[in-house]
């Protein structure tokens, strides 16, 4: 398997542009997870989907930031308009459904997308 | 609510010396605990998983680490790092047997192995 890919793995844009980011998960996993990784915040979740539907979007810092899954093997998260604060790495996880042997709900991780808004 | 706390943000050690990175979680729930490795520029790796059963767990890579319930912690070792062990490493929770599929997440450990 591919593992979890992610698109792009880098992104410059000026403040005011928008920015999307993709992710195609794990085939035959269920669960997608999207984070943000800065040095002051650490790893945050922002969303997470279970069969295309989100679940959990607490995370989500405000209006600006949506995130999509049309179909079992695509996401997008999208930044409209973007600001300097949001550049940080994004990744993107999935996971298999539950119950799975052997499986404690790990996640598995995409390399990851670095966002810089100038 | 449940929490992870990693007590060291940086680990400095020579090449061949063990170590010990450490973690306690917080939670009122029995939980599944993991470790993941963070290379530079690259994505989070699972490390090792405890899910019930021995509390000495093993993962890839030489490393192991120890549930201790009653002091709720989870520390990783390895008797012997090389200089390709520098990363970050993140201690994460989660609920076991809920419908709570998020992990918590301390906030790492930077391991830097030094010659």
């Amino acid at each position: 398997d591919a593992g979890v890919i992610q698109s792009p793995r880098h992104e410059v844009t000026e403040m005011g542009q928008e920015v999307t980011l993709r992710c195609k998960p794990i085939s035959g996993h269920d669960y997608l997870f999207w984070y943000r990784q800065t040095m002051m915040r650490g790893l945050e979740l922002l969303i997470y989907f279970n069969n295309n539907v989100p679940i959990d979007d607490s995370g989500m810092p405000e209006d600006r930031f949506s995130a999509k899954m049309p179909n079992a093997s695509f996401s997008t998260l999208k930044i409209q308009p973007s600001e300097p604060r949001d550049s940080a790495v994004y990744f993107c996880a999935s996971s298999p459904p539950y119950p799975h042997p052997g499986w404690g709900y790990e996640q598995y991780f995409g390399p990851g997308t670095r966002l810089t808004v100038t | 609510a449940q929490s992870v706390t990693q007590l060291d943000s940086q680990v400095p050690v020579f090449e061949e010396a063990p170590v010990e990175l450490r973690c306690n979680y917080s939670s009122s729930v029995s939980v599944y605990l993991f470790w993941y490795v963070q290379y530079p520029n690259q994505g989070l790796q699972l490390l090792l998983k405890y899910l019930s059963g021995s509390t000495l767990v093993k993962g890839i890579n030489g490393f192991e680490a120890e549930f201790n319930k009653s002091q709720t912690s989870f520390h990783l070792r390895k008797p012997s790092v090389h200089i390709s062990d520098t990363a970050e490493y993140f201690c994460a929770v989660s609920f076991s047997g809920g419908s709570n599929y998020k992990l918590t997440f301390g906030k790492g450990t930077l391991l830097t192995v030094n010659p």
